[in-house]
């Protein structure tokens, strides 16, 4: 159980355009999932918290206007990275967090999407 | 505000030994959750152990256990029996009370065949 699943697994994308990624977990709901993005070698840096039904909380730094965040429902949130630039390819990775449960205090980790923007 | 520290940024161990990986962290709370993940070549984070702070017992998962040290604010990883698969990147987290995560900067471990 507690499976997260991201879409896409990769993306090549022009620069300009826009991009969505989905998250969605497909065994439980969840009130709260989160934005990750992963540089080579180094660790996760928090974008963004998504709560279902109200905006996204943005980290410092982070421009909301650039990356949309949209908590549509209890097992799905999305990223859209509005016209991309090649300084925004990178790793993206979600999590969700269990509404309830034996699992409440954890974070699980959908597979992430490579975003390359040329 | 909370901080995590892992001091090691490379560990290498010989299949089968044992190896510990370092993690140190800073907060004023007093109930809170800490977590190792791995993050293997695939780059999937895989949930490896937990620790719920007001549990003074280890926590431990078959090859894996830690060593929390609540009034040192330290909480390592010790790897028994290393396998080749055990290779990968691991991070150290703490929960805060918004359900952040805030993460280490990681440690790769290396096994020696």
């Amino acid at each position: 159980g507690a499976v997260v699943s991201q879409h896409p697994s990769w993306v090549i994308c022009k620069s300009g355009t826009s991009v969505k990624i989905e998250c969605r977990s497909l065994d439980f709901q969840a009130t709260t999932m989160f934005w990750y993005r992963q540089f080579p070698k180094q660790s996760l840096m928090l974008m963004a918290t998504s709560n279902e039904g109200s905006k996204a909380t943005y980290e410092q730094g982070v421009e909301k206007d650039k990356f949309l965040i949209n908590h549509a429902s209890l097992t799905l949130s999305t990223l859209t990275v509005t016209s991309a630039h090649p300084e925004d390819s990178s790793f993206y990775i979600c999590s969700a967090n269990p509404l309830a449960g034996e699992a409440y205090n954890e974070q699980f980790f959908g597979p992430g999407t490579r975003l390359t923007v040329l | 505000a909370q901080t995590v520290t892992q001091s090691q940024p490379e560990m290498s161990v010989q299949e089968a030994e044992t190896v510990t990986l370092s993690c140190t962290y800073d907060t004023s709370e007093s109930d809170y959750y800490l977590f190792w993940y791995k993050q293997p070549p695939s780059r999937q984070m895989i949930l490896v152990i937990r620790q719920e702070a007001y549990k003074q017992q280890n926590a431990t998962e078959n090859r894996f256990s830690v060593n929390f040290q609540k009034a040192a604010k330290s909480f390592s990883l010790k790897i028994s029996d290393s396998q080749l698969g055990d290779a990968a990147m691991y991070f150290c987290a703490y929960r805060d009370s918004n359900y952040q995560l805030i993460w280490g900067a990681g440690t790769k471990l290396i096994i020696k065949p």
